[in-house]
């Protein structure tokens, strides 16, 4: 069973619409989570964190976490081509070495 | 802030050279980078911890004889690939995470712009 898991889509929605990135950890004691947005040929870059349970929400972006159900989605609000782009998920490991454990991303189509 | 550099942004180079790569958090002390490959449309692979002034730690399947890691300071990691050939062509990519208590510490990481490198 893989640690971190996201559905590879692509997710494809209409410009405005909201888009919904879905992701599951299997270690019940996973404490901090991230998400990551990644363009075609670039590096990651952070969007956002987030350690408690609820929302959280950072201009268009909301990210939500269940601990209980080992979920954590992001929200992505008046969704515009420029967002267009793979979405990785990445779980803060529980050893001492301070790895993120990343999905394997979903990738966002946003149509104009 | 959390700005991390990566140079070369791009390397081809001849099967056998070696290739240095470096990477380096600009405003910020990081205890520990982090060095990933990524293939076309792949996940990235995480290849090794480095943690400044120690040895770095080496994932599963990743040699480190081939793939030497120095981190001599606390803004400072280098990736050097040894005798490159081209089956080590990839997009290689750094990390670095800041101190967890600083304001910006939850664990995250900030990733340099990568390194392309094409091995001929």
């Amino acid at each position: 069973q893989k640690e971190v898991e996201q559905n590879s889509g692509p997710l494809s929605v209409p410009e405005g619409a909201i888009a919904s990135l879905n992701c599951t950890y299997s270690d019940r004691g996973s404490q901090s989570f991230f998400w990551y947005r990644q363009y075609s040929g670039k590096s990651p870059e952070l969007i956002m964190f987030i350690y408690s349970n609820g929302d959280k929400e950072d201009g268009r972006f909301t990210a939500q976490l269940n601990k209980a159900s080992q979920y954590v989605s992001l929200l992505i609000r008046d969704s515009q081509p420029s967002d267009s782009a793979t979405y990785l998920c990445a779980v803060l490991g529980m050893d001492s070495s301070y790895k993120l454990i990343f999905g394997s991303g979903t990738r966002l189509l946003v149509r104009p | 802030g959390a700005v991390v550099s990566q140079h070369p942004s791009r390397v081809i180079c001849k099967s056998g050279t070696s290739v240095k790569i470096e990477c380096r958090s600009l405003d910020f002390q990081a205890t520990t980078m982090f060095w990933y490959r990524q293939f076309p449309k792949k996940s990235l692979m995480l290849m090794a911890t480095s943690n400044e002034g120690s040895k770095a730690t080496y994932e599963q399947g990743v040699e480190k004889d081939k793939f030497l890691i120095n981190h001599a300071s606390l803004t400072l990691s280098t990736l050097t690939v040894t005798s490159a050939h081209p089956e080590d062509s990839s997009f290689y990519i750094c990390s670095a995470r800041p101190p967890l208590a600083g304001v910006l510490g939850a664990g995250e990481q900030f990733f340099g712009p990568g390194t392309r490198l094409t091995v001929l």
